[in-house]
């Protein structure tokens, strides 16, 4: 029973550079959220994106970061042009579709641990 | 901006005695309530869920909830060396699905 699934789990870009950041969610999942956490810091919400649909960007920085979840394949962040202030642990969790009033617990991923130089 | 606030510590407390850890929130029409844990370089993971007023216990954990204070809580009693990490309150946003999380608190225990 694979958990969400992260890769990769370490990445190194210089600045300047694109950085993909892919994220599988449990099976049986619809729905991915990316979380950002600076160091000593909490987790700061991005985006939540159901298959082919952003449903809320308010977290997204309006310029050069980019999120899909397409109908095959894996929910993508793209960060392009990375600065050294994105070095950062970029975390992934999905929940099933929600079945209560109020949200449903959030499964995570391991993480990618992105660094800028 | 709605807000989760949480102590951030450290919290240290004695092998074996309660750890305490609290949380506010800004949001009113909340209805869902979370709390992980998070050690360090590890991503978080869940210990409990709480949806109604009152206390759930599951193990050595109890969540507590009031709405009417908007004030969440989590007790861990027989507190051990394994349960030093990070705290992450998080509530889940009525105006929209996305869930908030507050900084954490950082808890030692001392063995």
């Amino acid at each position: 029973n694979a958990g969400v699934m992260q890769n990769p789990r370490h990445l190194v870009r210089r600045r300047g550079q694109e950085a993909r950041l892919r994220c599988s969610p449990m099976k049986g999942h619809s729905h991915v959220y990316w979380y950002r956490q600076l160091p000593e810091e909490g987790l700061k919400f991005m985006v939540y994106l159901q298959k082919e649909n952003i449903i809320d960007e308010s977290g997204m920085p309006k310029e050069r970061f980019s999120a899909e979840f397409p109908k095959e394949g894996p929910s993508i962040l793209r960060i392009q042009q990375v600065v050294r202030g994105d070095s950062a642990a970029y975390f992934c969790a999905s929940s099933p579709p929600y079945d209560r009033v109020g949200n449903s617990p959030l499964h995570f991923g391991n993480g990618t641990r992105l660094t800028v130089t | 901006q709605k807000e989760v606030e949480q102590n951030s510590g450290p919290l240290s407390v004695p092998e074996g005695a309660i750890a305490s850890l609290n949380c506010t929130y800004s949001d009113r029409g909340s209805q869902s309530f979370f709390w992980y844990r998070q050690y360090s370089g590890k991503s978080p993971e869940l210990i409990m869920s709480i949806y109604s007023n009152g206390d759930k216990e599951d193990g050595r954990f109890t969540a507590q909830l009031n709405k009417a204070s908007q004030y969440v809580s989590l007790l861990i009693r027989d507190s051990q060396p394994s349960d030093s990490a990070t705290y992450l309150c998080a509530v889940g946003d009525t105006g929209g699905f996305k869930t908030i999380f507050g900084a954490g608190t950082r808890l030692f225990v001392k063995a």
